[in-house]
């Protein structure tokens, strides 16, 4: 079966605009995780979604950033008011439910703020 | 406050010859361990997991080593292949539920395998 999907797989964007990223979990998958690898560092967690439930925010790093999961499936990271200091590739990963071990991850999208 | 840590950049091995990833972790309540595998432009690839209560898990080629007292595992890969060049992860998994069950990831070691 299809994977996890990211669009776009590059964006590159001035500084102070807003940018949105799109997730496509695993069909089924009731568990959408959001993190970001920025340049020579390790995947940063970022925001957690599961089923219904309200998402777990704690990852993110200012005010500027927010997600949203419509219908339990596809989900929108935004980042309003981009710094340089937001580029990294940002991936999206699901898994089964939070029972399950592993997470399987997209292929990221590449985000550079000029 | 990296709670998992992979000190080596990078490894260079022969292939044929084994290859030993090794990673240090701070946080006990993590209750899994998983290894990710990601090559250029992909996404992180699932390659193999560990129990906290385990110390050993095999899957063809590669083992994964739990030393829970020294809060430390190690990836072994043998023998090493010119495919097997990427960039490994090591991760812990919280357990208190919720958004708990996020992955702690380290910064990662580049494998280079020289045919």
């Amino acid at each position: 079966g299809a994977g996890v999907s990211q669009s776009p797989s590059n964006k590159v964007t001035e500084k102070g605009k807003d940018v949105e990223l799109r997730c496509d979990p695993i069909s089924g998958h009731t568990a959408l995780y959001w993190y970001r690898q920025s340049l020579g560092q390790g995947l940063e967690f970022l925001i957690y979604f599961q089923g219904n439930s309200a998402p777990d925010k704690s990852g993110l790093p200012s005010d500027r950033f927010s997600a949203e999961r419509t219908g339990g499936s596809v989900s929108t990271l935004t980042i309003q008011r981009t710094q340089q200091e937001d580029s990294a590739v940002y991936l999206c990963a699901s898994s089964p439910g939070t029972a399950g071990v592993v997470q399987y991850f997209g292929p990221g999208t590449r985000l550079t703020v000029t | 406050d990296q709670q998992v840590k992979q000190n080596s950049p990078s490894l260079s091995v022969q292939e044929g010859r084994i290859s030993i990833l090794n990673c240090d972790y701070t946080n006990s309540m993590f209750d899994y361990f998983l290894w990710y595998k990601k090559y250029p432009a992909e996404g992180p690839t699932f390659l193999i997991s560990i129990s906290s209560i385990k110390d050993k898990n095999e899957d063809g080629r590669f083992t994964v080593f739990l030393n829970k007292s020294a809060k430390h595992l190690s990836l072994h890969i043998v023998p090493s292949q010119p495919g097997d060049s990427a960039v490994y992860f090591c991760a812990g998994r919280g357990n208190s539920g919720g958004s708990n069950y996020k992955l702690t990831f380290g910064k990662g070691t580049l494998l280079t395998v020289n045919p």
